[in-house]
């Protein structure tokens, strides 16, 4: 079956504990996104990739890292949670350029920071 | 960043209307429309990929003013199972990027 599986779903850490909510793509696609809402403020993009070893920010890139060592993963990386990071993630991947395909999206990573 | 939606929020009673607005302050080079259920993910309902583009599929469709930098989202004759929150995804320019707006809560009641 076609998905984007992330993990873990639901996680509960305190600040500054280094954590990284994993993503993997069946689909063979080129390029990946992550995402986080919150609410009023929408889907509002973190970072995303092009294809193996070229990512660049989103609009809301501080305090995090990604990276892409494989086409089939996209990890967030959270060197030190702070509270402000508490929201909801999704990872998303597309066999087309982004701005003419359909993404598909994980089912969402709910992150809380203490 | 982000393109503006609006309304906000909208409640309809089953098989009324509704119309859902998407602006950008930049020029567009596609819009994307996505639904998204309560505690699920959103899903893709539909690209329009050029000005005067409209698409549509079932009783959902879609219009495209590039000069206008806007986009509609048409609902007809609505269903419970329209419930959910939109929202449009903007790609500027010839940028391999999408943003998207800040969503349109749409319950329908019976």
């Amino acid at each position: 079956e076609a998905q984007v599986t992330q993990n873990p779903r639901y996680l509960i850490t305190v600040t500054g504990k280094k954590l990284t909510v994993t993503c993997s793509q069946n689909m063979n696609h080129e390029y990946m996104s992550w995402y986080r809402q919150d609410p009023g403020l929408g889907l509002r993009q973190i970072y995303y990739s092009m294809n193996v070893e070229v990512t660049d920010k989103g609009d809301v890139p501080e305090g995090y890292k990604v990276s892409r060592k494989e086409k089939r993963n996209f990890p967030l990386i959270l060197e030190s949670p702070s509270p402000n990071q508490t929201s909801l993630y999704f990872c998303a991947s597309s066999s087309e350029y982004a701005n003419t395909g359909e993404l598909f999206f994980g089912e969402g990573s709910r992150l809380t920071v203490l | 960043q982000q393109p503006v939606q609006s309304p906000q929020a909208v409640i309809l009673r089953e098989g009324e209307d509704a119309v859902i607005n998407c602006s950008s302050s930049k020029a567009l080079y596609s819009v994307h429309w996505y639904r998204q259920k309560h505690g699920e993910a959103p899903v893709f309902l539909m690209i329009l990929l050029k000005g005067g583009e409209q698409k549509g599929h079932d009783k959902i469709s879609a219009s495209f003013n590039e000069k206008k930098q806007q986009s509609s989202l048409y609902l007809t004759a609505s269903q419970l199972s329209y419930s959910g929150t939109y929202f449009c995804g903007t790609a500027r320019g010839g940028a391999n990027n999408l943003f998207f707006g800040t969503g349109t809560r749409l319950t329908v009641i019976p």
